[in-house]
């Protein structure tokens, strides 16, 4: 069973929008969240994390918003940009050691 | 500065082969992974590594060995592949900081 759930396969925004990518998980124990940003034919790269004990963090255009309660998390990327389509992969750590990823979510930024 | 090598990039293999995919890393990182990623399955752990010479199984280790003789190479076997190892695998290592990927070895078995 996934601990870490995204399910909308696909987004499609206009350029200059807001993206929300959304994320939610099971397992209480996570202490760190993450987002990596994939392009076809290479490796996931590191885009932003948050910790357990924080709500949100912000690193120009992209914030996460992490609520414990609801055990969710999102991406917002404002404005978005022709570059920003790809995958985006939602992933959560426990034990400071072992990674769970969700299944990815295809964002298509249209011009 | 070459970060996470995997070799080799594509393969092709008959069931009942086996290979060994070989992952390298030039930022002398503790920590060491293998992911498969299947579509709507997303990146899911095979086994990982948290030393030289150490290894541990992850969420899908059945049918996959590995080998970590060098702090640096992280060696990932099959032994007898079938076609439910069709799949694209991924390296990664890291140490405090987030996982850093290689571009990954497309592996299909017939």
């Amino acid at each position: 069973d996934q601990q870490v759930k995204q399910n909308s396969p696909s987004l499609s925004v206009q350029e200059g929008r807001i993206s929300i990518l959304n994320c939610d998980y099971t397992n209480s124990m996570f202490d760190y969240f993450l987002w990596y940003k994939k392009y076809p034919a290479e490796g996931p790269t590191f885009l932003i994390s948050i910790s357990s004990i924080k709500d949100k963090n912000e690193d120009g255009r992209f914030t996460v918003f992490l609520n414990k309660s609801a055990k969710h998390l999102s991406l917002h990327i404002v404005p978005s940009q022709p570059g920003d389509s790809a995958v985006y992969f939602c992933a959560a750590i426990v034990n400071f050691n072992k990674f769970y990823f969700g299944s990815g979510t295809k964002l298509n930024v249209k011009p | 500065n070459a970060g996470v090598t995997q070799t080799p990039k594509f393969r092709v293999l008959k069931t009942g082969q086996s290979m060994t995919l070989l992952c390298a890393q030039d930022m002398n990182h503790e920590y060491m992974y293998w992911y498969r990623q299947d579509p709507g399955m997303g990146l899911r752990l095979i086994h990982y590594s948290v030393g030289e010479g150490t290894t541990a199984k992850g969420e899908v280790p059945d049918g996959y060995n590995v080998s970590r003789l060098k702090k640096q190479n992280f060696l990932l076997g099959l032994e007898s592949a079938a076609p439910s190892q069709t799949s694209v695998y991924f390296c990664a290592s890291r140490n405090d900081s987030p996982l850093h990927f290689g571009n990954g070895t497309r592996l299909t078995v017939t």
